[in-house]
């Protein structure tokens, strides 16, 4: 299984809403990571997790939370967000060995703030 | 700190005609180096990586690229376009690793084909 997979491909939300997004991965990959992509832009990294500890925080809103219950599940919280954070919202793995630096992609899920 | 340049932001080519996609980076020691491509809505997949060794990679969909230390660049090409690889395609370098380990990606280069 070399599949990275994300819950819900789309969500709505209002400003006053919580929500959760999810990503999921079975490859025994050590190290999770959350992009943000706004449109015809690049993927902007979030945050990093790395043997299910928070290693990086790009100065991130605390309006976003993320956690990694364990190895395998990595979820972003969702409050009181603003309209400008509707975005696609990536989420990858890597497999966290010394010299294995490939990131493997799931494939988003679509955010729309109100 | 390192850094990827894709010089340009749009190309458009005819379908049966030849592709290369420039990409520039700057990082300090031996980088590691990726190709990827995004059709719309769609999440990123890889093409192909540059790690060590053949200077010379080949990647899914019949797309190459070839690392040139000299000139600090990883281009892209593939010898006959398809109406299908209409796409962005992004140039990406990953520093040496660890719980440090990080991403970079240029800005894009959106591909247009036309029939």
């Amino acid at each position: 299984d070399t599949e990275v997979t994300q819950t819900p491909k789309h969500l709505v939300m209002g400003m006053t809403n919580k929500k959760s997004l999810k990503c999921e991965q079975h490859m025994g990959h050590r190290a999770m990571y959350w992009y943000k992509q706004k449109a015809k832009k690049p993927p902007e990294l979030m945050f990093v997790y790395s043997y299910e500890k928070l290693s990086i925080n790009e100065s991130v809103p605390s309006r976003f939370s993320p956690e990694c219950p364990n190895s395998s599940l990595l979820n972003l919280h969702l409050h009181a967000l603003q309209p400008e954070d509707s975005a696609l919202y990536l989420c990858a793995s890597r497999s966290g060995l010394a010299g294995n630096n490939e990131q493997f992609f799931g494939p988003g899920t679509r955010l729309t703030v109100l | 700190a390192q850094s990827v340049t894709q010089p340009d932001i749009h190309i458009t080519v005819s379908e049966g005609a030849s592709l290369e996609l420039r990409c520039n980076y700057s990082y300090g020691a031996t980088p590691y180096l990726f190709w990827y491509v995004q059709s719309p809505g769609q999440g990123l997949q890889l093409l192909l990586k540059y790690f060590s060794g053949d200077t010379l990679v080949q990647g899914i969909k019949g797309f190459e690229a070839e690392f040139k230390r000299s000139q600090s660049s990883f281009n892209l090409r593939k010898p006959s376009v398809h109406w299908s690889d209409a796409a962005e395609y992004f140039c990406a370098v990953a520093n040496s690793g660890g719980s440090n380990y990080k991403l970079t990606f240029g800005k894009g280069t959106l591909l247009t084909v036309n029939p």
